[in-house]
């Protein structure tokens, strides 16, 4: 199993449509969880942390299933600037320092 | 303004040739990162530092090389011996005090001719 694997995509969805990503991982003692935006060609920007209890940001609402080892992202009422690259992020094996991206999963909003 | 900056933000190499990336941060993160993007495919560690005078390899260290003399400061040396370096680099940094989010700068693409 990769330590990181999200849904490959592309996801291609109309404005107002609600979308939903879902991301594997491996590392079971795992303790921190994020989803970053990675808009084409620019750095990789925090979107939000995923908390236990699950967490929510406006129309962004982050769950996270640690039986399952799966975390998930759901984007509600999508607006053309949601179109950008989604990548699951989860501490990685042997250091709290350093991060597992995922590959990401491209979303695309179309008016 | 606080942040990470990157420089240059393209770099042309010919093959042979070593080249030196920067970062530097003004956050006061004690963490600095260095990872590596191809067309396609997720971020890859190359090298990491907790504190000043310290660092460790990521999991694509070969080819590439570090320093951390100041804690603002963590550049990159892409070696001759680094078989494919045409990528997009990135820098990052956090607190390294029990907060993992990690925040990044512009990136550098290089290219070899």
């Amino acid at each position: 199993r990769k330590e990181v694997e999200q849904d490959p995509g592309p996801f291609n969805v109309p404005e107002g449509a609600t979308v939903a990503f879902n991301c594997t991982y491996s590392n079971s003692a795992s303790q921190s969880f994020f989803w970053y935006r990675q808009d084409c060609r620019k750095e990789p920007k925090l979107l939000m942390s995923v908390y236990s209890s699950g967490n929510e940001d406006g129309r962004f609402t982050a769950q996270l299933n640690r039986a399952s080892q799966y975390i998930s992202l759901l984007i509600r009422d999508s607006k053309l600037s949601d179109s950008a690259t989604y990548l699951c992020v989860v501490n990685g094996r042997g250091s709290n320092y350093k991060l597992t991206f995922g590959k990401g999963t491209l979303l695309t909003v179309n008016p | 303004d606080g942040g990470i900056t990157q420089s240059p933000k393209y770099l042309f190499r010919k093959e042979g040739q070593n080249v030196t990336l920067s970062c530097e941060q003004n956050l006061n993160h004690d963490a600095m990162y260095w990872y590596r993007q191809d067309p396609g495919q997720g971020l890859r560690l190359i090298y990491y530092s907790q504190i000043v005078n310290d660092f460790q390899k990521g999991d694509i260290a070969e080819g590439y090389s570090v320093s951390r003399e100041k804690k603002e400061s963590f550049p990159l040396t892409v070696t001759s011996a680094q078989k494919n370096p045409t990528a997009f680099y990135l820098c990052a940094s956090n607190s390294g005090t029990g907060v993992y989010t990690q925040y990044f700068g512009p990136g550098t693409r290089l290219t070899v001719l």
